[in-house]
């Protein structure tokens, strides 16, 4: 059973960097069948899209945020990482991790998704 | 941008079936999944591309996409089917998720 973790901290001052780690256990991280994204949902909020780390290594990310957005994989620790700069109160959301089954004509879907964790931006 | 609409909230009588709505342009052409959230919980996968359930997604959820309109219907609906449920298509390779429809069992 694949199980997805995110951790890191809870309260991020404005304009510092938000990073958050998604650790994936019962499953490789690195697999050409799957991948990998970033949701976010501020308190009573629907789900926002921040980003993935595609099959090939590759990124893409939500226009409105692909200034700020950094996705990376690090293979030998099963993780995924998410990096936002320049935060504000509007980053305050619960932030999810998830994987992403890879799927012929766009037919792409989630299949697992972590806990969430929540970031509150505030000095 | 693409955009994906649902209304906000639908309520339900228990046993009675439901539908939400999900619009945009052409989204016929594109896959829909669906996705529950539960109050405090992580989202949950039921439908993927338009009308496939995921192993042990009860039969009563179903999905259809037609023109530009696509559907989540759950039928015989229970009390532990109350929660939020959300569309989601991919356009230009990034995700885009409907607002969010609020299910009432009331």
């Amino acid at each position: 059973q694949v199980q997805l973790q995110e951790s890191g901290p809870g309260l991020v001052k404005p304009s510092q960097t938000l990073s958050l780690t998604c650790t994936v256990s019962g499953g490789s991280i690195n697999s050409g069948s799957y991948y990998w994204s970033w949701i976010r949902q501020p308190a009573g909020g629907g789900l926002e899209w921040i980003g993935r780390f595609y099959l090939s290594g590759s990124t893409n990310y939500n226009p409105s945020l692909k200034s700020r957005v950094t996705i990376s994989v690090d293979t030998s620790k099963n993780q995924l990482s998410l990096k936002l700069s320049s935060v504000t109160a509007a980053d305050t959301a619960v932030y999810y991790c998830a994987r992403v089954i890879a799927a012929a004509a766009w037919g792409d879907y989630f299949d697992y998704w972590g806990q969430g964790t929540l970031v509150t931006v505030s000095s | 941008s693409y955009e994906l609409t649902q209304p906000p909230s639908v309520s339900v009588s228990p046993g009675q079936t439901v539908s939400i709505t999900c619009s945009g342009d052409e989204v016929g052409n594109k896959y829909v999944s669906w996705h529950q959230q539960k109050p405090g919980q992580s989202p949950v996968l039921v439908i993927y591309q338009d009308t496939k359930r995921p192993s042990g997604i009860p039969e009563r959820f179903s999905g259809s996409n037609s023109g530009n309109i696509a559907t989540l219907t759950i039928s015989g609906t229970q009390a532990i089917d109350e929660a939020d449920y959300y569309c989601q298509t991919w356009d230009s390779s990034t995700v885009i998720f409907g607002g969010g429809t609020r299910v009432a069992v009331l």
